[in-house]
């Protein structure tokens, strides 16, 4: 079945450095979203991608959807505190009609 | 408000009771969703529908079974014979049937078997 990797597991930073979780998936995907969970919450979306290529930015906040549509990327420039959380990647392949999400990325920010 | 109520948060239950999860939305979404999360794990999906009265076993439906009986209702029933139970389960809907289109998440209903 398909399967979507997620790395790091885990990223701590100091305030202010950037951070970026990569997500490969083992199939083609026919879009790809990404939430964020912050702890003790439940996962919010953040966004979704469906183009080859696509490139998304949302403030401090870039997306990126691959070439081949197999693998994204979500890059944070300058964390802030308020960026602690868990970061889940989701993907959509095939005719199943059923995200299959990343294991996550847990950041944490030292102030 | 729109959106989607879990109940209850938290619910303690002794080995062999089956539990059953609320879980309600008034978005008018069409499909529903049950995820289980478990720590350091990604969503797991347990059934989802898309339609009244239709619904599809996802990855780790053993154990587990669903009614869609009403387009706003999607209850969970965790049965004696899920053998791992204490997890985080978690309600999503989406307006759009087929995966698209983003899922809104419920609070969660955090289960423990005593």
């Amino acid at each position: 079945g398909q399967q979507v990797m997620q790395i790091p597991q885990y990223q701590h930073v100091q305030e202010g450095e950037d951070f970026t979780t990569y997500c490969n998936s083992s199939t083609t995907l026919s879009n790809i979203q990404w939430y964020k969970q912050r702890p003790g919450g439940h996962p919010v979306f953040l966004i979704q991608l469906v183009k080859s290529g696509e490139v998304k930015k949302q403030k401090r906040l870039t997306f990126q959807f691959g070439e081949a549509k197999k693998n994204s990327s979500l890059h944070i420039t300058a964390t802030q505190t308020t960026d602690v959380g868990t970061y889940f990647c989701a993907g959509l392949g095939g005719s199943n009609y059923k995200l299959t999400f990343g294991k996550g990325t847990l950041l944490t920010v030292n102030p | 408000d729109g959106g989607i109520t879990q109940s209850p948060k938290y619910l303690f239950r002794k080995e062999g009771q089956n539990v059953t999860l609320s879980c309600e939305q008034n978005l008018n979404h069409d499909a529903m969703y049950w995820y289980r999360q478990d720590p350091g794990q990604g969503l797991r999906l347990i059934y989802y529908s898309q339609i009244v009265n239709d619904f599809q076993k996802g990855d780790i439906a053993e154990g587990y079974s669903v009614s869609r009986e009403k387009k706003e209702s999607f209850p969970l029933t965790v049965t004696s014979a899920q053998k791992n139970p204490t997890a985080f389960y978690l309600c999503a809907s989406s307006i759009y049937r087929g995966g698209t289109g983003e899922l809104f998440f419920g609070e969660g209903s955090r289960l423990t078997v005593l």
